[in-house]
C-alpha cells in the first residue's frame, strides 16, 4: 500500500531562516503530490500540487517544492520564513486508484 | 464562492444519539470526501463520492453513514458512536476525483 513519511516531527526556526521540510513516499505508478498547510485554529489550504511537467512547483507564500522521481521526494521550501509560517505541515498523494493518503505532519515553529 | 462550508462547528452527543453532520460547496465539484482527524494527526479518508455515488469507504464502521443527496451537499449520519468517535470530521471537495482538495472548517465532535 502507499504511504508518505515526513522526516521531522517538529522544527524551530528563527525568522529568515531558510526552511526545507522533507516528504517521501512510497508508490510504483503514477501520483499527484500535494503540500497542505493548517494555521493553528484553521482549516487545511492547498500550497502546492504537482501533476506532471516541471518538477519544481512554486505555491503560494512562496513556497516551492521539488519532485525528485528517482529518490520518490517532493520536499518543500522558502527561502526565507516569517512567524506568520508557524503551522502544521502535511505532504499528500494521490494515486491512479484515487486513493489519497497524507503524511503524519511536521510542525513549524517560527520564533520572533 | 470558493468555499466548504460545514455544520454544526461543535457537536457533543451520548453514545445512543443520532445525528448527522452536513458539507456544503458550491463551486461545481464533482466530487466530496469525508475525513477523521484526531488531534496532532493527519487526516485519515473515510468516503470518497464521485458524481454523487460513493466510490471510496475505507472500512468505516457502519455507525458512519454517508450520504450525498446532490451534487453540493454532503452529508454524515452518526448513531451509536464511542467516545473514541470523538475528532475533527472534515469535508472536502475536489473538481474532479484525484484533483486537488478544498476543506471546511470542520466539525468538532465530542461523544460522551
Amino acid at each position: 500500500a502507499q504511504s508518505v513519511s515526513q522526516h521531522n516531527h517538529h522544527v524551530i526556526l528563527s525568522e529568515a531562516a531558510s526552511l526545507e521540510l522533507g516528504c517521501n513516499y512510497s508508490y510504483g505508478g503514477t501520483v499527484n503530490l500535494f503540500w497542505y498547510v493548517q494555521y493553528p485554529g484553521q482549516h487545511l489550504q492547498l500550497l502546492l500540487k504537482y501533476f506532471s511537467g516541471d518538477p519544481l512547483v512554486k505555491g503560494i507564500k512562496g513556497f516551492e517544492a521539488e519532485f525528485i522521481k528517482s529518490k520518490f521526494s517532493f520536499n518543500l521550501r522558502k527561502p526565507s520564513v516569517q512567524w506568520s509560517d508557524t503551522a502544521e505541515y502535511f505532504c499528500a498523494l494521490r494515486d491512479y486508484g484515487q486513493n489519497f493518503v497524507f503524511g503524519p505532519g511536521t510542525r513549524l515553529s517560527v520564533l520572533p | 464562492d470558493t468555499e466548504v462550508t460545514q455544520t454544526p462547528k461543535h457537536l457533543v452527543m451520548g453514545m445512543t444519539n443520532k445525528k448527522s453532520l452536513k458539507c456544503e460547496q458550491h463551486m461545481g465539484h464533482r466530487a466530496m470526501y469525508w475525513y477523521k482527524q484526531k488531534a496532532k494527526k493527519p487526516p485519515e479518508l473515510m468516503f470518497v463520492y464521485s458524481y454523487e455515488k460513493l466510490s471510496i469507504n475505507e472500512s468505516v464502521p457502519s455507525r458512519f453513514s454517508p450520504e450525498c443527496p446532490n451534487s453540493s451537499l454532503l452529508n454524515l449520519h452518526l448513531h451509536a458512536l464511542q467516545p473514541e468517535d470523538s475528532a475533527l470530521y472534515l469535508c472536502a471537495s475536489s473538481q474532479e476525483s484525484g484533483s486537488e482538495q478544498y476543506f471546511g472548517p470542520g466539525t468538532r465532535l465530542t461523544v460522551t
